[in-house]
């Protein structure tokens, strides 16, 4: 069974404060790493896909790696419009086909 | 990438009563999925639905509680039934595109009193 964990669950930095966000996962043959960015009353907007380990992608302030056991997304300098929940989620296997399995979340608040 | 409808944006309904939701989406799709996200949790698949074929549901739904109909390539719907306080969640609907990867509609708001 596919497991993702994420942590912290909650982070609070300091506008400018740069930092990580972690995702561990566990996986039958990874087919995809997702990145997404969740804010209050709406669906996860996606960010990032990355699919083989020392793979790299960036958006502005956004950066996510990808290992064979875990996916960082770095947040530099960021802002309060960051402010989210971010979501990581692998694409596996079920019975239907494929499905993406996620984790927790870490709730990102940046204070001015 | 895709656009996704989803209605309604939430609604308050009583126990005992059914709620369905729609997904339209403004591509067509082979696969459309529905998934719940409890308060202060986060997604949990309910079920993979294909056009012209029966809705593929993970462990811990059925589909007698979540039927689903894929009656086309862009429409799906997901009915929510003999509700509960329990069934109180967020559902959201999501596609995959070859060249988009998954992506999210807006979700619908569930309050079950």
């Amino acid at each position: 069974e596919d497991q993702v964990t994420q942590s912290p669950e909650a982070l609070r930095l300091q506008e400018g404060e740069s930092s990580s966000l972690n995702c561990s996962y566990t996986v039958s043959g990874l087919r995809g790493l997702f990145w997404y960015r969740q804010d209050p009353g709406k669906g996860p907007e996606f960010l990032f896909t990355l699919y083989s380990a020392g793979e790299e992608k960036e958006k502005e302030r956004l950066k996510a790696t990808l290992t064979k056991k875990e996916s960082f997304l770095h947040i530099t300098a960021p802002k309060p419009e960051d402010s989210a929940t971010y979501l990581c989620a692998v694409q596996g296997w079920n019975n239907a086909g494929n499905m993406l399995t996620f984790g927790g979340g870490t709730r990102l608040m940046v204070k001015p | 990438s895709a656009v996704i409808s989803q209605k309604p944006s939430r609604d308050i309904c009583q126990r005992g009563t059914s709620l369905t939701i729609q997904c339209q989406v403004d591509s067509q799709v082979t696969m459309m999925f529905w998934y719940r996200q409890q308060p202060g949790q986060s997604l949990t698949l309910i079920a993979t639905a294909n056009q012209g074929s029966e809705a593929t549901y993970e462990s811990g739904f059925v589909i007698d509680k979540f039927p689903i109909s894929r009656p086309n390539l862009t429409f799906s719907t997901l009915t929510v039934s003999n509700m509960s306080p329990e069934d109180s969640s967020i559902y959201l609907c999501s596609v995959q595109l070859a060249i988009y990867g998954y992506t999210f509609g807006s979700g619908t708001r569930l309050t079950v009193v």
